[in-house]
């Protein structure tokens, strides 16, 4: 199926946990993204990516980790989970300008 | 970084009536501003989109307008119908592919 998928769309992790979420997209767009959505606060930048092996910190990046080894894929990690990053993560790739969201993941930490 | 800004928070019209939202923006380099319509629980979607070198454009019952000058950028949503009750993100272009997002506006459509 073309186009960006996430997974999971759904996910509870304890505090202090690793979790990483998944991102791949189809296209071969070379900008990728991740945003988390907080009520009140809109679609804060948390990492991007230029190209394969090029990352670069957004907005609010920190206790998140990212790789881009493959162009495609562009996984999230969350080194040791807190409560603070109860969320729904978007990524996203990018061409032109133009951005194409993924389906978000619901993030709970409990 | 650019700043974006966006009002109001939270919109309710009656059906049929128009509905503005305005956005600024900080950097003056920033010269791709695009709109994306979040509907209950689905992910963003570009629903209209101006480039710097253009005042105004229009799709339908939509239109954007930009002013350069005063950095600032407004969607126009004409006839409003319920289905277009949904969160609006304007964005801008700072280049390099980064865009800044606004905090949003949920608009309601009162039938």
């Amino acid at each position: 199926d073309a186009g960006i998928t996430q997974s999971p769309r759904y996910k509870i992790t304890e505090t202090g946990r690793q979790v990483t979420l998944m991102c791949h997209q189809t296209w071969s767009h070379s900008y990728m993204f991740w945003y988390r959505q907080d009520l009140g606060h809109g679609l804060r930048l948390i990492y991007y990516s230029a190209a394969a092996d090029i990352t670069d910190k957004g907005e609010v990046p920190d206790g998140y980790v990212v790789s881009r080894s493959k162009t495609e894929n562009f996984p999230l990690t969350l080194e040791s989970a807190t409560r603070s990053q109860t969320s729904v993560y978007f990524c996203a790739s990018h061409t032109a300008g133009i951005a194409f969201f993924g389906q978000g993941t619901r993030l709970t930490v409990v | 970084g650019e700043n974006v800004e966006q009002h109001p928070s939270t919109l309710s019209v009656q059906e049929g009536d128009s509905a503005v939202i305005k956005c600024t923006y900080s950097d003056s380099a920033s010269n791709y501003f695009p709109w994306y319509k979040q509907e209950l629980g689905k992910r963003p979607q570009l629903i209209i989109d101006i480039r710097s070198n253009v005042g105004e454009k229009k799709d339908q019952r939509i239109a954007v307008t930009l002013n350069k000058t005063a950095k600032h950028f407004s969607l126009h949503i004409t006839e409003t119908q319920p289905e277009d009750s949904a969160v609006y993100f304007c964005a801008a272009d700072s280049g390099a592919n980064n865009l800044f997002f606004g905090t949003g506006t949920r608009l309601t459509v009162i039938p």
